[in-house]
């Protein structure tokens, strides 16, 4: 069965300091991958997706950037956070339905 | 994709049926409706998917009328494990990168 990770689970950091999240995903190849932010418990925004290895969309310009330099594996970065960049980041790959998609836990995100 | 309404938040017992409507005027001939759940400090979950008419599984039950402007969604006999955020999203992503796009949702708060 396929399975989504992220980590870490939490993360303070400073701001102006950089920042690496990462997903990877097991039990399917060359799957869509996307990241979400998730700020004050609701709506989600869809930051950033990848149909393949080294192929980034980006939805929402901002100081964050994405990498995927393996098929399942998704690196979400930043060289300097921003005191907004706080959230809940989650990250999903699309499944075989129409707008089936399944989200990692998700890792939580304070900009002090 | 198009535009969603649905309540901001709605109030319950445990046993009842709830009834979640989504609104989407705006809703194309190729779009899916689409329902997921999310808990706190969880990432969403694909609840149930449909077209028209009705579909129903093992979670909830979807009901699209004709027109396809709105649908609603049923939980029979909710527990407290059912309170959650609703999201409604109308759409047919799957060859268009997978994008989601993701409202405010329903809050569903379930009583004892």
């Amino acid at each position: 069965s396929q399975t989504i990770h992220q980590w870490p689970a939490t993360l303070v950091q400073p701001v102006g300091s950089p920042l690496s999240l990462e997903c990877t995903v097991e039990g399917t190849s060359n799957p869509n991958l996307y990241w979400y932010r998730q700020a004050a418990g609701r709506g989600l925004q869809l930051l950033f997706y990848s149909v393949g290895i080294g192929q980034i969309s980006s939805e929402v310009p901002q100081n964050l950037s994405a990498s995927r330099p393996q098929d399942r594996q998704f690196i979400l970065s930043s060289k300097k956070l921003l005191l907004s960049d706080s959230g809940f980041y989650l990250c999903a790959w699309r499944g075989t339905q129409y707008n089936e998609q399944f989200f990692g836990p998700g890792t939580r995100l304070t900009v002090l | 994709l198009a535009k969603t309404t649905q309540p901001i938040s709605m109030d319950s017992y445990e046993g009842q049926e709830v009834n979640i409507t989504c609104s989407h005027n705006n809703i194309a001939t190729n779009d899916y409706i689409t329902w997921y759940q999310q808990f706190p400090s969880q990432g969403p979950r694909f609840i149930i998917q449909g077209y028209k008419t009705k579909v129903t599984n093992e979670v909830a039950s979807l009901f699209i009328p004709a027109d396809r402007k709105s649908s609603t969604l049923s939980l029979p006999r909710v527990s407290l494990s059912d309170t959650a955020v609703y999201y409604c999203l109308v759409g047919m992503i799957y060859n268009q990168g997978g994008k989601l796009i993701f409202g405010q949702g329903t809050e569903l708060s379930v009583k004892p």
